[in-house]
């Protein structure tokens, strides 16, 4: 089945470092990929998507390429703060639509 | 404020008993999607309902069961609660199907003793 590998965490870099959080995806067809955000005591929120090869999905200085060649989806960030800290979560829909499958999740603290 | 409602917020309750969960999805989503949030087992998918019909059904126990009405809102029943079901329980809505992304609610804090 469809499944999402994260790098392990937990991630602690200082402000202003460079983030790189990798995902790595096994699928069937061409599903879309997401990365959520989940600061503490709080849902997940949408942080970027991407439906198809080649696009990269933006936001809030985050950004992705979905990667057909290599599966991947990995999460960059030029210049962390400290209130980006928060577990992030990669995630593909299934093709069938029917659900999103999610990675493990990555814990990131910032430090100033 | 993402539009997905979840109550109660928190639960304690003991082993043995039966608790619901609420969830109002955002206004316009048809899509209400369960998942379980544990320490040891991350995310985990329970369950979709579309417009009221069950759609996908992924690691939810036999003891767990849910529903969605038809003004939309679900409601996830688990019995015979053990002390393993302690987590967080998220629902999510979405438009129709989940390539688009979800909404997710605050979630539920479920804590069994």
């Amino acid at each position: 089945g469809d499944s999402v590998t994260q790098m392990e965490g937990p991630v602690t870099l200082s402000e202003e470092a460079f983030l790189t959080i990798n995902c790595t995806y096994t699928a069937t067809g061409y599903p879309s990929l997401f990365w959520y955000v989940q600061y503490p005591g709080e849902g997940l929120q949408l942080l970027l998507k991407a439906t198809k090869a080649d696009d990269k999905g933006s936001n809030k200085g985050f950004e992705a390429t979905y990667r057909k060649e290599t599966t991947s989806f990995h999460l960059e960030k030029g210049s962390v703060q400290v209130s980006d800290s928060a577990v992030y979560f990669c995630a593909l829909g299934e093709t069938s639509g029917s659900r999103l499958t999610f990675g493990e999740g990555t814990q990131l603290t910032v430090n100033p | 404020d993402s539009g997905v409602t979840q109550t109660p917020k928190h639960l304690i309750t003991a082993t043995g008993q039966r608790v619901t969960l609420r969830c109002s999805p955002r206004s316009g989503d048809l899509s209400v999607y369960w998942y379980q949030q544990s320490l040891d087992q991350g995310l985990q998918f329970l369950i979709q309902y579309y417009n009221g019909e069950e759609r996908a059904k992924g690691n939810i126990l036999e003891r767990f069961s849910a529903q969605q009405f038809p003004d939309l809102h679900s409601e996830l029943n688990l019995s015979s609660l053990e002390l393993g079901d302690s987590a967080l329980y998220f629902c999510a809505s979405s438009t129709r199907d989940s390539n688009y992304g979800y909404t997710f609610g605050s979630g539920t804090r479920l804590t069994v003793v």
